[in-house]
């Protein structure tokens, strides 16, 4: 079993609708969690991160952490076909250590 | 800045020969890594840096090496490939403590026929 757990998808939506991506994962020691965003045949960029439990905001885009059930979510609002991309949770344990564990990636297509 | 660059951006090997995949960064980053993302894998770290002249293993570092010389470069060397080898490789940077936010190279696509 993999540590980081994530729906490949693809997940396609109609333009303005609100999405939700989620990773579960089983290793109680991370502390840093962060999604990634790759447009097709591009690096991964960093879109937000958050640091132990709770939610953070910025512009259209939510993310949410419950340690308690190994649960993290991002959420997309109002969204847009320039969200189309694969969206990459990565996670890591402490503040002294830069190797990330990614999850598989889930791919999204908003519709116009 | 043209930040992090990879080349070659595409490969095709044989079973058996060996390449280096470049890779340079100019934002003075101390740590610099190596993934591989393969589908249904997601990314996987290969080796990584924290320093020039310091290198460690990733999560599947078995095929290739890495050596650190100068801050700006990071090469992968495949020493045998094979066909389990071929996938699309990233080179990431960030500065030493700032892990969070990773900045990737646009990615080498290799095949290993």
């Amino acid at each position: 079993q993999k540590e980081v757990e994530q729906d490949p998808g693809p997940l396609s939506v109609p333009e303005g609708a609100i999405v939700s991506l989620n990773c579960t994962y089983s290793n109680s020691a991370f502390q840093y969690f962060m999604w990634y965003r790759q447009y097709s045949r591009k690096g991964p960029e960093l879109l937000m991160y958050t640091y132990s439990s709770g939610n953070k905001e910025d512009g259209r885009f939510t993310a949410q952490v419950d340690k308690s059930s190994k649960y993290i979510s991002l959420f997309i609002r109002d969204s847009q076909p320039s969200d189309s991309a694969t969206y990459l949770c990565a996670m890591r344990v402490s503040s002294n250590t830069g190797k990330l564990i990614f999850g598989q990636g889930t791919t999204l297509q908003v519709k116009p | 800045n043209a930040g992090v660059t990879q080349t070659p951006k595409f490969q095709v090997l044989k079973t058996g020969q060996s390449m280096t995949l470049q890779c340079a960064q100019d934002m003075n980053h101390e740590y610099m890594s190596w993934y591989r993302q393969d589908p249904g894998m997601g990314l996987r770290l290969i080796h990584y840096s924290v320093g020039a002249g310091i290198t460690d293993q990733g999560e599947v570092p078995n095929g290739y090496n890495v050596s650190r010389s100068t801050t700006e470069d990071f090469p992968l060397r495949l020493l045998s490939a094979a066909p389990s080898q071929t996938s699309v490789y990233f080179c990431a940077s960030s500065p030493r403590g700032a892990y969070n936010e990773q900045f990737f190279g646009p990615g080498t696509r290799l095949t290993v026929l």
